[in-house]
């Protein structure tokens, strides 16, 4: 499999529950993104890693929202105490390290519903 | 605040027909400028893209057309065909540092048999 995977593809959850999202990059892929996009908008840049390191967060990443990359492969996205506010789907994004301006390769994202 | 503006919001367009979806920017910062294309239940695919010392970029149907002095861009797909029939996003972003793209809010286009 050569793309960028994200599961779960959809989660339904209560208001006030906690949710983890998963990403998937491209083998070799240093860099990983993570953005929100709401229903008719475009997507938002969240977080940004390079290899483990988180170098850039957004204002939109409240602190009930948390980003980790451990070993610099997979990365994971957890919300706490979830909102009807936070209903979105989840994008992840990732591309090499080297080059100007590589693409950036997406998941398939996964659909947040709070209930 | 939005940094790149898109219009229209949707566009219909009979099959062999020009599709054209513009944006605008604010940020003079901004050095690449690519477009995206969603299908229903995937993620965005990077269709082409143009950095702003060029004019014009073609890619088989898809042109863009930039005006820096504007700060105006434009996708122009020429023989619409039914399978063109996405939603099309404009994105910004600098090329020092992350590469955050900025999003314009998307054009739904539907390409008529």
């Amino acid at each position: 499999d050569t793309g960028v995977s994200q599961n779960p593809r959809h989660k339904i959850t209560k208001r006030g529950q906690n949710v983890t999202f998963r990403c998937d990059p491209i083998s070799e892929h240093n860099r990983l993104y993570w953005y929100r996009q709401t229903l008719g908008q475009g997507p938002e840049f969240l977080t940004y890693f390079q290899n483990e390191a988180q170098l850039e967060k957004s204002r939109l990443l409240s602190d009930r929202f948390s980003a980790e990359r451990p070993k610099g492969s997979f990365s994971t996205l957890e919300i706490q105490r979830t909102e009807q506010g936070d209903s979105a789907m989840y994008l992840c994004a990732s591309r090499p390290l080297a080059g100007g301006q590589d693409e950036q390769f997406f998941g398939p994202g996964t659909r947040l519903t709070v209930l | 605040q939005q940094q790149v503006k898109q219009s229209p919001q949707s566009l219909i367009v009979q099959k062999g027909g020009i599709s054209i979806i513009n944006c605008a920017y604010e940020n003079t910062a901004f050095d690449y400028f690519p477009w995206y294309q969603q299908f229903p239940g995937k993620g965005p695919a990077l269709l082409i893209a143009i950095r702003p010392d060029v004019s014009e970029k073609k890619e088989g149907r898809f042109t863009i057309s930039f005006n820096k002095s504007a700060k105006q861009f434009s996708l122009h797909i020429m023989d619409s065909q039914p399978g063109d029939s996405a939603t099309y996003f404009c994105a910004a972003f600098i090329i020092q540092g992350a590469q955050k793209l900025v999003f314009g809010q998307g054009t739904r286009l539907t390409i008529n048999p």
